[in-house]
């Protein structure tokens, strides 16, 4: 199945700065990968999503680039502000066997602090 | 308009009682449904997920279960609960408008003593 490794675990960022987290899966089939962002007791908002046949996709402060042949994707985000602070999840789906459930395998978080 | 519900918002069990957690989809119809644990600080796990009713997938193997009676209607269960069931319980469904993108309940926050 497809695994997801998502570094790194923590970053902290003075505001104004960039900030990059990025994401690896395992899965050659995998064609969907949406990003998370969960404040602290809440439920996990989608903030952007990239599919396969784009290699960057961007959202004003927020982008998002993916490297097929690496197998890789990141979220970067410019000029944070400390409302950006927040746990961020990646995730990967697979259509490997044409499944049409969507699941998502997700990434381990990463908990960015943006210092004011 | 396109929502999620559940309930309870915040349940506190002792050890050894039964569990029911409901989760309700409006504005949809036939979405597949899933529900996640997440315990405190930690990623999000998928316990379950249904593409229909009745139609239920394990993706982890424990006391807990899951029932779909109606198309829009996802039940989380347990008979006995035990202290490592605690948790944030996130019901997450698709949407016809973006195919394939999950969007999460409000959850529910379990905590068994």
């Amino acid at each position: 199945g497809e695994n997801v490794e998502q570094h790194p675990s923590t970053l902290s960022v003075q505001e104004g700065d960039s900030a990059v987290i990025k994401c690896t899966y395992s899965d050659s089939a995998s064609n969907y990968f949406p990003w998370y962002k969960q404040e602290l007791g809440k439920r996990p908002q989608l903030i952007i999503d990239i599919r396969s046949n784009v290699g960057e996709k961007k959202d004003q402060r927020i982008a998002v680039t993916l490297n097929k042949t690496a197998k890789h994707f990141s979220l970067h985000i410019t000029e944070t502000q400390p409302e950006d602070s927040a746990v961020y999840f990646c995730a990967g789906r697979s259509n490997a066997g044409g499944t049409s459930y969507g699941k998502l395998t997700f990434g381990q978080g990463t908990i960015l602090t943006v210092h004011p | 308009s396109q929502t999620i519900h559940q309930w309870p918002a915040t349940l506190v069990q002792p050890v050894g009682s039964p569990l029911s957690l409901e989760c309700t989809v409006e504005g949809t119809s036939n979405p597949n449904l899933y529900w996640y644990r997440q315990a405190a600080g930690r990623g999000l796990q998928l316990l379950f997920y249904s593409v229909g009713i009745g139609q239920i997938s394990s993706e982890v193997p424990q006391n807990l279960s899951a029932s779909r009676p109606q198309d829009r209607q996802f039940i989380l269960s347990s008979k006995k609960l035990l202290l490592s069931d605690s948790g944030f319980y996130l019901c997450a469904s698709t949407f016809p408008d973006r195919i394939g993108t999950q969007y999460f309940g409000p959850g529910t926050r379990l905590t068994v003593l």
